[in-house]
């Protein structure tokens, strides 16, 4: 079964500056990864996805993600957040075969800092 | 985006009281699930449904139970509410499985005391 591992419950980054939240998958078939961000008080929304193909994946509101086979991680980038990015995001998987359940990391708490 | 609401927001019970929570959503997605998000553990499934009727467990069903009696309605039931069930419970739902978007409610904070 699929299983990701955020290796960060928080990271504060000032404002204009880049970031990186990780986020790391293992399985034995192939996967479907996601993003999903929650603001506070709010429920989770998709951010990003990869299926297949592009290993290069563009989101909403600026983050991008890239996805690597051979280190089985799909780390979340920025190149310069905003006050508005402070919220809580979490990394998720499922595996393409049989059915499939979608599970998600233990979450990333991001402090953007005036 | 996908409509999906949760009621009650809020709810405070007693140990041992059976409470019930319930998700409605509007876009005729087949498949609905329960999560509980806490503190150092993410969002784990409880259960989830894919079609009416039609459900199964998750990692952490254990004190437990769900209905779908409709396409809309999914159901969560805490049989004996416990204090370790304190925690917020997000409903989702998405037109198939795996690939697709999950559309998530805005939660329900559940004290049990």
């Amino acid at each position: 079964a699929q299983s990701v591992t955020q290796l960060d419950s928080q990271v504060p980054v000032f404002e204009e500056a880049p970031v990186e939240l990780r986020c790391n998958y293992s399985s034995s078939v192939s996967v479907y990864l996601f993003w999903y961000v929650q603001y506070p008080n709010q429920g989770l929304q998709l951010l990003l996805k990869y299926l297949s193909g592009s290993t290069l994946v563009k989101g909403i509101n600026g983050f991008e993600a890239e996805f690597n086979k051979s280190q089985t991680s799909f780390h979340l980038r920025k190149p310069s957040v905003h006050i508005s990015d402070t919220a809580e995001y979490f990394c998720a998987g499922a595996d393409s075969g049989g059915y499939q359940k979608v599970t998600f990391g233990t979450g990333t708490k991001l402090q953007v800092i005036p | 985006d996908a409509g999906i609401t949760q009621s009650p927001r809020h709810k405070v019970t007693e140990t041992g009281t059976p409470v019930t929570l319930r998700c409605h959503q509007t876009e005729n997605h087949r498949y609905m699930y329960w999560y509980r998000q806490d503190p150092g553990h993410g969002l784990r499934l409880i259960h989830y449904s894919y079609g009416v009727k039609d459900t199964d467990k998750g990692e952490v069903s254990d004190g437990y139970s769900v209905s779908r009696s409709k396409t809309e309605d999914f159901l969560l039931t805490l049989e004996s509410a416990t204090s370790s069930q304190t925690s917020v419970y997000f409903c989702a739902s998405s037109y198939g499985q795996g690939e697709e978007k999950l559309f998530f409610g805005s939660g329900t904070q559940l004290s049990v005391l």
